[in-house]
């Protein structure tokens, strides 16, 4: 079965870089989670969307943003770039949002490296 | 604000043990629970995912229950397995978000 594509899987940029992100979700799911993972930290939220349009926002710095496109995928920039940025950055996705009982299904991640 | 807490943070058995994991929340009002598994440096892998209606699920050797009112779930692993070796984690759907615990580091001993 489809999983949820996320690309690239490594990404090492240097401090005031730009960098983008790209999650490809499960087919027909219209809901799309961003989420941060710094070593030995649990997943942090940052950002979803449902049906393109921004449904929950975290902890999601200003310098990141992203956005849902109208084939589903969504993209997550990150500008100016700092060392604390370095972390895993996990795409998930489901179907109709997470309260209506549809499991959240996560891709591998993109490791990113701030240098 | 939801806040979910993992006991213990980890966790070392010998292989054949059945074990249990905790996940405890602290707003009631979910939607449902999910647990993952993750490997060292890899992605989420679902494992159970509980409606808020429901008591418990079982796939293979886990089983998760869910006790909402008091704002607790648990893991069960029976026979454990050193391939069971992994990060288990806790999350509840509250508001459009997934809620993670810390986590619990298990380590299945051959």
């Amino acid at each position: 079965a489809a999983g949820v594509i996320q690309s690239p899987r490594h990404l090492i940029k240097e401090k005031r870089e730009t960098a983008t992100l790209k999650c490809y979700p499960i087919p027909r799911h219209d809901t799309v989670y961003w989420y941060q993972q710094g070593p030995g930290q649990d997943p942090q939220f940052l950002i979803s969307f449902y049906e393109k349009m921004q449904s929950d926002k975290g902890s999601i710095p200003d310098r990141f943003s992203a956005q849902q496109f109208s084939d589903y995928h969504s993209e997550l920039n990150m500008s100016s770039l700092e060392l604390g940025d370095s972390a895993l950055y996990f795409c998930a996705s489901s179907l109709a949002g997470a309260k209506y009982n549809s499991p959240l299904h996560f891709g591998n991640g993109t490791r990113l490296t701030v240098t | 604000k939801q806040e979910v807490t993992q006991i213990p943070a980890a966790l070392s058995v010998p292989e054949g043990e059945n074990l249990v994991l905790n996940c405890s929340f602290t707003d009631s009002a979910i939607y449902n629970l999910q647990w993952f598994r993750q490997d060292p440096g890899k992605g989420l892998t679902s494992l159970l995912l509980i409606q808020s209606s429901q008591r418990e699920q079982t796939s293979g050797r886990l089983n998760a229950s869910l006790d909402k009112s008091s704002g607790r779930s648990t893991l069960y692993i029976a026979a454990s397995q050193p391939g069971d070796s992994a990060t288990y984690l806790c999350a509840v759907i509250s508001g459009n978000k997934l809620v993670f615990g810390a986590g619990t580091i298990l380590r299945v001993k051959s």
